[in-house]
């Protein structure tokens, strides 16, 4: 089957823009994870749904960032005002329930000019 | 608060080399410990994972690595590397109980020499 797809692969914005990542999980999973990986970095804890809700979010840096996941299957992580300290590679991952192998996407790479 | 330590951020083998990498985690309750490994060009994926029973825990490829509780440690080993072993490689560990937020260590990049 498929697996997690994360769009755009790629993303460039100039500071102070708004944008927004997209992340598709494996079918069925009810357990989606966005982190944030700089370069060197191991992979950086954002926030975890289980389901439509957001079951931890202390790891979302400030108020500028926001993630959904309204109908319990693909999110967006969004961030507003972005600055150059946001440019990473942003993955999402899912599992079956929030204790399992986590199968991760491609990642979307931002750059913030 | 959690956290996860990779002594070693890169490592060079020849082909053959017995592999260990270290993983030391600081939180004082039961948890769930993790590798994930990142082959050049691919997404990460797992490698090996621990949640209960016999701390020697065998994944993928050859890898198995051992828990030690009274070290907080979660060694991987692998016997002999081999080129396609080049990746970077990933500790992680999240508790058993309350929120499954997941703490990555910093990665070891491990090169293997033909």
């Amino acid at each position: 089957g498929a697996g997690v797809s994360q769009t755009p692969s790629n993303k460039v914005t100039e500071k102070g823009k708004y944008v927004e990542l997209r992340c598709d999980p494996i079918s069925g999973h009810t357990a989606l994870y966005w982190y944030r990986q700089s370069l060197g970095q191991g992979p950086e804890f954002l926030i975890y749904f289980q389901g439509t809700g957001a079951a931890d979010d202390s790891g979302l840096p400030n108020d500028r960032f926001f993630a959904v996941r309204p109908e319990g299957s693909v999110s967006t992580l969004k961030i507003q005002r972005t600055e150059r300290g946001d440019s990473a590679v942003y993955l999402c991952a899912s599992s079956p329930s929030g204790l399992e192998t986590q199968y991760f996407g491609p990642g979307t790479r931002l750059l913030v000019l | 608060a959690q956290s996860v330590s990779q002594h070693n951020h890169h490592v060079i083998l020849s082909e053959a080399a017995s592999l260990e990498l270290g993983c030391n985690y600081s939180y004082g309750g039961t948890v769930n410990l993790f590798w994930y490994v990142q082959y050049p060009g691919q997404h990460l994926q797992l490698l090996l994972k621990y949640f209960s029973g016999d701390p020697l825990v065998k994944g993928i490829k050859g890898f198995e690595a051992e828990f030690i509780k009274s070290k907080f440690s979660f060694n991987l080993r692998k016997p002999s590397v081999q080129w396609s072993d080049t990746a970077e490689y990933f500790c992680a560990v999240t508790r058993t109980s309350g929120t499954y937020k997941y703490i990555f260590g910093t990665g070891t990049r491990l090169k293997v020499l033909a």
